[in-house]
């Protein structure tokens, strides 16, 4: 079946402008998650929701990064005012089994490359 | 907090050599370990995982040992194939209070094998 999809692939953006990031996940995964790929902090989580709801957002790195989860699907990774240090990879991944189960096994997108000029 | 340390690429093989990488953490409680690997142009794929002590995991020929006495859980693969070139990730889940979601991944390690 379909992967977890992530748009757009590739974003380039001028430092202070606002970047929409969207993720798709698998159909019937009921927990969401995203993580920032940077060549000089490795993977970081940066936030996950189980259904609607955001339990953990400890990971997004200042309040110009914000997400949200509608109808339990889809979900948007927003930063505003974008800065260069923001350039990274930003991946998704999506699971079946509540976020909180030992067997959880999270499915990863092909993630989208932010550059910030 | 949660940490994984794995051995530094790149690591350069010719086919069908034994491969090792090693992966340790450091994790409160009874974390979850993964492999994940990443081929070139695409996203993290999980390769293996083992939920606790002693578990073996296996896929595609790689196995790793869950090692609660040494903290590891190191990657093997008895013979390797140009076509598992990519970067290997190492990662642990907290199991601690239910927060088996954050995945806490290891630097990565670049694998290359040439025919």
């Amino acid at each position: 079946g379909a992967g977890v999809s992530q748009s757009p692939s590739n974003k380039v953006t001028e430092k202070g402008k606002d970047v929409e990031l969207r993720c798709d996940p698998i159909s019937g995964h009921t927990a969401l998650y995203w993580y920032r790929q940077s060549l000089g902090q490795g993977l970081e989580f940066l936030i996950y929701f189980q259904g609607n709801s955001a339990p953990d957002k400890s990971g997004l790195p200042s309040d110009r990064f914000s997400a949200e989860r509608t109808g339990g699907s889809v979900s948007t990774l927003t930063i505003q005012r974008t800065q260069q240090e923001d350039s990274a990879v930003y991946l998704c991944a999506s699971s079946f089994l509540a976020a909180t189960s030992p067997e959880n096994e999270q499915y990863f997108g092909p993630g989208t490359r932010l550059t910030v000029t | 907090g949660n940490s994984v340390t794995q051995m530094e690429g790149p690591v350069t093989l010719s086919e069908e050599a034994f491969l090792t990488i090693n992966c340790t953490y450091t994790a409160t409680g009874y974390p979850s370990l993964f492999w994940y690997v990443q081929y070139p142009g695409e996203g993290l794929q999980l390769l293996l995982k083992a939920t606790k002590a002693d578990d073996k995991g296996s896929n595609k020929g790689f196995e790793a040992t869950y090692r609660k006495e040494t903290t590891s859980f190191h990657l093997e693969k008895g013979s390797v194939q140009v076509s598992d070139s990519a970067v290997y990730f190492c990662a642990l889940s907290d199991g601690r209070g239910g927060s088996n979601y954050k995945l806490t991944f290891g630097k990565g390690t670049l694998l290359t094998v040439n025919p």
